[in-house]
C-alpha cells in the first residue's frame, strides 16, 4: 500500500493556459474524491466517481474543468483557460464502497496549482 | 446545508500541556459522522479520530478524546500531553452518514507547539 499520490506537486501556469492533474488511488479503493483547498480555508468538494462513473458533482466545478476516470482506477482533473481565481491545492482521497458509510477517505498530498 | 465552524484561527500551546480545539456545526440531519484531521506543514491529510453521532459515548485515540455534544452541535478536540509533532493544521469536518460522496471541512484551526 503506497498510499494515494498525486502529479504534480506542483504547477505554475498562466492564465488562460490548460492543465491536467492526476491522481492515483490506493489500489484496492473504487471510490475517488477530488477536493479543492484554497489558502486559508478547508477542503471543498468538487466530484467523486465510483469506479469510472462520475456520480457527483459540485456547484463549484465549471464548465472549464472536467474530471475522468476512464479505467476505474487513476483520474485526472483538467482545467481549461484557467483564471487565477483557480489557484489553489488539488486535493485527491479514496476509499472503498465495501467499507460502508463510515469509511475514511485517505487523502493524497495535493497537487498545487499557481495561476499567474 | 450543513456547515461546520472552527472560530479559533490558530492556538499555541506548550510542550506537555492540554489543549481544546472547537468546533461548531449545524445540519437537520439526525445521522452523521464527526471528524478531526490533521494536515501537517507540506503533507497529507490524515483523520485523527472520528464520532459517530448515534454513539453518545466520546470517542478517544490515545492522546486525542473529542467532547461531542450533539444537541449543542459541538464537537472540540483535546489533545493531552502535546507533543511537537503535533503542529499542523486541524481540520473539524462532517458527513452525511446516508451519503457517500463529501466530507464538509472547516476552515481550520492552526496548532503551534512550543517547546
Amino acid at each position: 500500500d503506497t498510499g494515494v499520490s498525486q502529479n504534480p506537486r506542483h504547477k505554475i501556469t498562466k492564465r488562460g493556459q490548460n492543465v491536467t492533474f492526476r491522481c492515483d488511488p490506493i489500489s484496492e479503493h473504487n471510490r475517488l474524491y477530488w477536493y479543492r483547498q484554497t489558502l486559508g480555508q478547508g477542503p471543498e468538494f468538487l466530484t467523486y466517481f465510483q469506479n469510472e462513473a462520475q456520480l457527483e458533482k459540485s456547484r463549484l466545478l465549471s464548465d472549464r474543468f472536467s474530471a475522468e476516470r476512464p479505467k476505474g482506477s487513476f483520474s485526472t482533473l483538467e482545467i481549461q483557460r484557467t483564471e487565477q481565481g483557480d489557484s489553489a491545492m488539488y486535493l485527491c482521497a479514496s476509499n472503498s464502497a465495501a467499507g460502508g458509510p463510515n469509511n475514511e477517505q485517505f487523502f493524497g498530498p495535493g497537487t498545487r496549482l499557481t495561476v499567474l | 446545508a450543513q456547515t461546520v465552524t472552527q472560530s479559533q484561527p490558530e492556538m499555541s500551546v506548550q510542550e506537555a500541556e492540554t489543549v481544546t480545539l472547537s468546533c461548531t456545526y449545524d445540519t437537520s440531519e439526525s445521522d452523521y459522522y464527526l471528524f478531526w484531521y490533521k494536515q501537517p506543514p507540506s503533507r497529507q491529510m490524515i483523520l485523527v479520530i472520528r464520532q459517530e453521532a448515534y454513539k453518545q459515548q466520546n470517542a478517544t485515540e490515545n492522546r486525542f478524546s473529542v467532547n461531542f455534544q450533539k444537541a449543542a452541535k459541538s464537537f472540540s478536540l483535546k489533545i493531552s500531553d502535546s507533543q511537537l509533532g503535533d503542529a499542523a493544521m486541524y481540520f473539524c469536518a462532517y458527513k452525511d452518514r446516508n451519503r457517500d460522496d463529501k466530507i464538509i471541512f472547516g476552515k481550520g484551526t492552526r496548532l503551534h507547539i512550543l517547546p
